[in-house]
């Protein structure tokens, strides 16, 4: 079966790191454009970010307000693909997706990450 | 970036009617490129429509996606009970990729 499963959200302090992690099965990380989707509470759907295959060059692109602060990466060893968010706001507070393929088909059920002060 | 702004906001319908959710983008879209999503509530995502037409794996064929340029269309052309939720579109061309606000098809 094919499928993402997230994990690694928490409550931290702004200005705090956290890596979120999204392990594959049923097929390749490597292979396949990997997407981070966030939904703050109540909220729309947000692009945080997506990473390209290994074959079309494997670069990373980040929506503005994550730019900087944000960083897609892949385990391959592993099929994981990470976020790593540092100097956390309050506004990332949100339910994290991670998504394979582009546009994304296969989603997980999501990770929540809280932000406060 | 490409702003994508979805209307209704909210769209009252009962079921066995049809329902048609707008999208309308700041600046010209790659058709190849543009996708739709429903969400229910507590849920993740699900892709129905992908390179404004193409229907996903498993997506029923009431659901239709049209459009070219700035403006796409969602067309579901019966509502089931399940089909009342919460609906994005979504570019996926250059980025950074956007998603529309949403619109909510709700019971009347």
């Amino acid at each position: 079966e094919v499928q993402v499963v997230e994990s690694g959200g928490d409550l931290v302090k702004t200005g705090g790191s956290l890596r979120l992690s999204c392990a594959a099965s049923g097929f390749t990380v490597s292979n396949a454009w990997m997407n981070w989707v966030r939904q703050a509470p109540g909220k729309g759907l947000e692009w945080v970010g997506r990473i390209k295959s290994k074959n079309d060059g494997g670069t990373a692109d980040y929506a503005a307000p994550v730019k900087g602060r944000f960083t897609i990466s892949r385990d391959d060893s592993k099929n994981t693909l990470y976020l790593q968010m540092d100097s956390l706001k309050i506004e990332d507070t949100a339910v994290y997706y991670c998504s394979g393929g582009s546009p994304g088909d296969v989603w997980g059920q999501g990770t929540t990450v809280t932000v406060s002060s | 970036e490409i702003v994508l702004t979805q209307s209704p906001g909210t769209l009252s319908l009962s079921p066995g009617e049809r329902a048609t959710l707008s999208c309308r983008a700041s600046q010209s879209v790659t058709s190849s490129y543009f996708a739709w999503y429903q969400q229910k509530p507590g849920q993740a995502p699900r892709l129905l429509i992908y390179n404004t037409s193409s229907r996903a794996t498993g997506i029923p064929d009431r659901f239709s996606g049209t459009g070219s340029g700035t403006d796409f269309t969602l067309t579901i052309s019966r509502l089931e009970p399940e089909d009342f939720a919460v609906y994005y579109c979504h570019h996926y061309g250059t980025s950074p990729r956007t998603f529309g606000q949403g619109t909510k098809v709700e019971i009347k």
